[in-house]
């Protein structure tokens, strides 16, 4: 079974802090993204990886940014947080193969005060 | 410019009945849709999915009906139990790539005992 595994369940920050968001999978898997779910919005993808070292841009980027200098490890970066970034994150995986699914992790409920 | 779209934020259903979820998407170059179901305070799960070549897929309870001239797809779960009481997404993608998933804002659930 694919295990992504979110750092922190939970997380208070101040506004202006930096924020690190870390995701570990241990499938081996190509591609990592990095979503966030606010209510009434649905899943919005901020930025995906499709190879160590490499990152392409989602839908909403502006003010987040990605590490990936393992396979198997993906970080958001909130460089200074603000409270609109108050959201729910959630890390996914998924293989090369043709219409593999997404495998999510459990999430990050982050709270910017 | 919302290209997968859940009409319905909430519907509730009794125990055994059928649920239908129902899905619209606007891009005519989406040929792969899937299916995921989220509980509170977990990432999203896959469930079930649909190439563009087949009209219908079933697993166990759970059955997807594609109607491609409609640009519409319908998650049909039968019959319905209280377990199933969760968010279920909709997402489209264009040749199968999970890097151009795109979700619907999700639908819950509510199957009452």
């Amino acid at each position: 079974d694919v295990k992504v595994t979110q750092s922190s369940r939970y997380l208070v920050k101040r506004t202006g802090e930096k924020v690190f968001l870390e995701c570990v999978q241990d499938m081996d898997h190509e591609n990592m993204f990095w979503y966030r779910q606010d209510p009434g919005l649905g899943l919005r993808l901020i930025y995906f990886s499709y190879d160590v070292k490499m990152k392409e841009k989602g839908d909403i980027p502006e003010g987040y940014s990605v590490s990936r200098e393992k396979k198997e490890r993906f970080s958001l970066i909130l460089e200074s947080a603000s409270t609109n970034q108050t959201s729910m994150y959630l890390c996914a995986s998924s293989s090369n193969r043709d219409s593999a699914p997404l495998h999510f992790g459990n999430g990050t409920r982050l709270t910017v005060t | 410019d919302q290209q997968v779209k859940q009409n319905s934020p909430s519907l509730s259903v009794q125990e055994g009945r059928i649920s239908i979820l129902n899905c619209d998407y606007t891009n005519s170059m989406f040929d792969y849709f899937l299916w995921y179901k989220k509980y509170p305070a977990e990432g999203p799960t896959f469930l079930i999915s649909i190439s563009s070549i087949k009209d219908k897929n079933e697993d166990g309870r759970f059955t997807v009906f594609l109607n491609k001239s409609a640009k519409h797809l319908s998650l049909h779960i039968v019959p319905s139990q209280p377990g199933d009481s969760a968010v279920y997404f909709c997402a489209a993608s264009v040749q199968g790539g999970s890097e151009k998933l795109v979700f619907g804002k999700g639908t819950k659930l509510t199957v009452n005992p």
